[in-house]
């Protein structure tokens, strides 16, 4: 049972344009959602992540959009560049116990020059 | 201010033979945790210990797989007699305190190889 969505399984984009990435949860215990970014032969790398309690969060050119009634989110890369290509994970977790991640499938981001 | 540490970075076993990955987490951290990557999918989650506790197992498939994180020493992720299937990446992660990934940092991953 995959308790995390994560589409699409690839995305090509544009040096400059905006790069969408979209999740959806089932477990509405999952109080946490943060974004990791991995590149090959890399471990994953903590990007952003937000809490149910706010609908955005921004970092840089980086945006989390949360819809808690639609339980789904979504990462929005904005001026997207050749650096960022790379693999994208979304991932939810619930405070407490032992906080283990649930991780999406992933999405391989590639940004042409 | 060294990060989480992984080896060996790749490992190649014959069917049988037994694996061994270990994992030193960061300076301060003492939860750690171990996920698999198998090609195309996302990360999963397989154990969380604490020095000398296991905590939650839940991930951990019921045979050959086995998890320690002594008092003394690095974390480490056994596999008895191997198959296959157990080709993938395994990631530990270290955080200072169960933190939901909000300090959980990433070791680079042991890539295994069964043949």
């Amino acid at each position: 049972q995959q308790q995390v969505k994560q589409s699409p399984q690839s995305l090509i984009v544009q040096k400059g344009g905006i790069s969408i990435i979209n999740c959806a949860y089932e477990n509405t215990a999952f109080d946490y959602f943060p974004w990791y970014q991995q590149f090959p032969g890399k471990g994953p790398a903590l990007l952003i992540a937000i809490r149910p309690d706010v609908s955005e969060k921004k970092e840089g050119r980086f945006t989390i959009s949360f819809n808690k009634s639609a339980k789904q989110f979504s990462l929005h890369i904005m001026d997207s560049q050749p650096g960022d290509s790379a693999t994208y994970f979304c991932a939810a977790t619930t405070q407490g116990g032992s906080e283990k991640l649930v991780f999406g499938k992933g999405t391989k981001l590639t940004v042409n020059p | 201010n060294a990060g989480v540490m992984q080896n060996p970075r790749h490992l190649v076993r014959r069917r049988g033979q037994e694996a061994r990955l270990r994992c030193s987490p960061m300076k301060g951290h003492s939860h750690v945790y171990w996920y698999r990557q198998l090609p195309e999918e996302g990360l999963k989650f397989m154990v969380y210990l604490q020095k000398e506790n296991i905590i939650d197992e839940s991930g951990m498939p019921k045979e050959r797989f086995s998890a320690e994180f002594p008092k003394e020493g690095p974390s480490i992720l056994r596999i008895q007699q191997v198959v296959r299937g157990d080709s993938a990446a395994y990631f530990c992660a270290s955080s200072p305190q169960a933190s939901g990934g909000r300090g959980q940092f990433f070791g680079p991953g042991t890539r295994l190889t069964v043949l």
